[in-house]
């Protein structure tokens, strides 16, 4: 069975500054997506970023990139120039390919931005 | 944008009655979900619907949960007899066909008392 392990519960960061979350899964798939949620005190489930895993090229999205290292099994994601709104829960998740693939989330890690 | 819309918001009930929590995917996904958040916990999945039927479902979705696609717009899931455990945020998820990215809706928070 797939599992997805946000070793970090908690992180804090100074506005602007840069902070990476670590995520690691377990999978014997070769065919799957990773992906990074984020969770404002609101609880909405808002897609932040996303990797296919036959793509070796990081995916970045604005001031959001990650680190994908597949022989590792190694998911983190980087936020570069922190806001304010950056604060939340953020969930990383796995979903093996095909048709009917569903979501694997870790634990999640709560932000904080320290102003 | 298109959005998947979940009503009501908040929910409060008593133990041992019936709920259905409503969901409205983007009109062009032909696959829907359902995942539950207990407060401070993770998101864990409950069940997967496609093509009119349950494809998968996890072991927290027992008898006392259904669901069911009335209308050709509507998704809904029902607690027949619900426990205080039930308490938890409720997500609805669709995803087109052919496509790996889900979008979720905004959440039902249920409270059982």
């Amino acid at each position: 069975a797939q599992t997805v392990t946000q070793s970090q519960p908690e992180m804090s960061v100074q506005e602007a500054e840069t902070v990476t979350l670590s995520c690691t899964y377990d999978t014997s798939e070769s065919d799957y997506y990773l992906f990074w949620y984020k969770q404002p005190p609101s609880r909405q489930m808002i897609l932040v970023i996303r990797q296919e895993a036959y793509k070796q090229q990081n995916a970045t999205e604005n001031r959001f990139s990650v680190n994908f290292q597949k022989a590792a099994k190694s998911f983190s994601l980087k936020i570069s120039d922190s806001q304010l709104g950056d604060a939340a829960m953020y969930f990383c998740a796995f979903r093996y390919g095909g048709s009917q693939g569903n979501l694997i989330f870790g634990k999640g890690t709560k932000l904080s931005v320290k102003p | 944008e298109p959005e998947v819309t979940q009503t009501p918001s908040h929910q409060v009930t008593q133990m041992g009655q019936e709920v259905i929590l409503r969901c409205v995917p983007i009109s062009n996904h032909l696959y829907f979900y359902w995942y539950r958040q207990i407060l401070g916990q993770k998101v864990e999945f409950l069940v997967s619907f496609y093509n009119n039927e349950i494809s998968e479902k996890s072991e927290i979705f027992d008898d006392q949960f259904s669901v069911e696609r009335p209308d050709g717009s509507n998704f809904t899931l029902k607690i027949r007899s619900t426990k205080l455990e039930d308490s938890a945020m409720y997500f609805c998820a669709s995803r087109a066909d052919g496509n790996y990215g889900y979008t979720f809706g905004s959440g039902t928070r249920l409270t059982v008392v």
